[in-house]
């Protein structure tokens, strides 16, 4: 089984450019879950998503930040435009209906801002 | 304001040797409590958890210990060996609130 993919690897881009990063989770999960670890620091939640519904955004730094889920299945996290604080490392996780304690993820997005 | 204060940032082991992760926490709603193994250029993979309602948990060359009074749990890998070197975090969960708070992370290096 496949596990969570994300697109690109890496990302550079300059300061007020617009980037879009992509998610696609474990076929079947409805949770989707988007982080962000900027240098060093710790990982810091973004959203929650519900198959296409955003069930907690609360993390999401400011309206530059747009995510979406359409038809409940990949997902993904523009930035636009982007500023020099966004640089980080953006992860993505997936897991199952209703199994709270269940995130698998991805190998993460690594985005520079310059 | 960090909830979750994780220390070392860093660790250097003898292969053979045991590593000592530690990480306190602020909000006695948390419930829920895992540790995170991550290798470079992989996103982080649950390694183990525990519930507030044990003491420690064991699960093969990896411990957790939990202390509640303190607000206070660490991670205990025996026997390090060169393939434990990676970044771990701890993190905690709270209630129905699907979201992690984690910390900071601590790079362990495991010397042959």
């Amino acid at each position: 089984e496949a596990g969570v993919t994300q697109f690109p690897s890496h990302s550079v881009i300059e300061k007020g450019q617009t980037v879009t990063l992509r998610c696609d989770p474990i076929s079947g999960h409805d949770n989707l879950y988007w982080y962000r670890r900027v240098m060093g620091k710790e990982i810091k939640f973004l959203l929650h998503f519900v198959k296409e519904s955003k069930q907690d955004e609360s993390g999401m730094p400011n309206n530059r930040f747009l995510a979406e889920r359409t038809g409940g299945t990949y997902s993904t996290l523009k930035v636009q435009p982007a500023e020099l604080e966004d640089s980080g490392v953006y992860f993505c996780a997936s897991g199952g209906s209703g199994k709270i304690n269940e995130q698998f993820f991805g190998p993460g997005t690594r985005l520079t801002v310059l | 304001q960090q909830q979750v204060k994780q220390s070392p940032q860093s660790l250097i082991v003898q292969k053979g040797g045991i590593s000592i992760i530690n990480c306190a926490y602020e909000n006695t709603a948390f419930d829920y409590f895992p540790w995170y193994q991550q290798f470079p250029g992989k996103g982080p993979a649950l390694l183990i958890a525990i519930r507030p309602d044990v003491s420690e948990k064991k699960e093969g060359r990896f411990t957790i210990s939990f202390n509640k009074s303190a607000k206070q749990f660490s991670l205990h890998i025996m026997d390090s060996q060169p393939g434990d070197s990676a970044t771990y975090f701890c993190a905690a969960r709270s209630g129905s609130n699907y979201q992690l708070i984690w910390g900071a992370g601590t790079k362990l290096i495991i010397k042959p």
